[in-house]
């Protein structure tokens, strides 16, 4: 049975920086959606895709992000100029529009801005 | 502004006992209301879902009840186990747009043995 997985689990960068998140969804889900979550909260929508196309995005999704899913397969977050602020998990969660109303939710990327 | 707020922000219950994790909406429009369990360094795993045609569904030990009038509804762990200790979320949809979940700030639970 193959989850939703992420890329990389654990990302240390340092202020300034530009990192590149990857979440490969469940075969065949046509849904993608990307969530945000600090420490002691509950995750945050950022940004959702149906195929390939970006449908919503959140007003947490600032400038300096930017998401794409070239092929409505797997997706990648881009974070540019990072800030210390940007230091939390980052979930990816994907769901087929067909079957259930279920997210199944991917492991995690923890980023660290130090 | 939070659109789900959840109570209590931890929550300790001896083996066996059962506990009660409660969720209160505002926005009318949410038809999907699902519990998520989530581990240290894991992602949300569904544990249960409701919609609100129904004032209660059970799966196993956990339970679901709905009121839709109050705008509320609340998981219970029946027969608690040392297993069950982690951070539970309950979330909100809708689900004529694009489902995307708010999240309440979550619960963490200790089941003591």
């Amino acid at each position: 049975d193959t989850g939703v997985s992420q890329d990389p689990r654990h990302k240390i960068t340092k202020r300034g920086q530009n990192v590149t998140f990857r979440c490969d969804p469940i075969s065949e889900h046509n849904r993608l959606y990307w969530y945000r979550q600090t420490l002691g909260q509950g995750p945050e929508f950022l940004t959702y895709f149906q195929n390939e196309a970006q449908l919503e995005k959140s007003r947490l999704l600032s400038d300096r992000f930017s998401a794409e899913r070239p092929k409505g397969s797997f997706s990648t977050l881009e974070i540019q100029r990072t800030e210390q602020g940007d230091s939390a998990m980052y979930l990816c969660a994907s769901r087929h529009t067909g079957s259930s109303y279920e997210q199944y939710f991917g492991p995690g990327t923890r980023l660290t801005v130090t | 502004q939070q659109q789900v707020k959840q109570s209590p922000q931890s929550l300790i219950v001896q083996k066996g006992g059962i506990s009660i994790i409660n969720c209160a909406y505002e926005n009318t429009a949410f038809d999907y209301f699902p519990w998520y369990q989530q581990f240290p360094g894991k992602g949300p795993a569904l544990l249960i879902a409701i919609r609100p045609d129904v004032s209660e569904k059970k799966e196993g030990r956990f339970t679901i009840s709905f009121n839709k009038s109050a705008k509320q509804f609340s998981l219970h762990i029946m027969d608690s186990q040392p297993g069950d200790s982690a951070t539970y979320f309950c979330a909100a949809s809708r689900m004529d747009s694009s489902y995307k979940l708010i999240f309440g700030s979550g619960t963490r639970l200790l089941v003591r043995p």
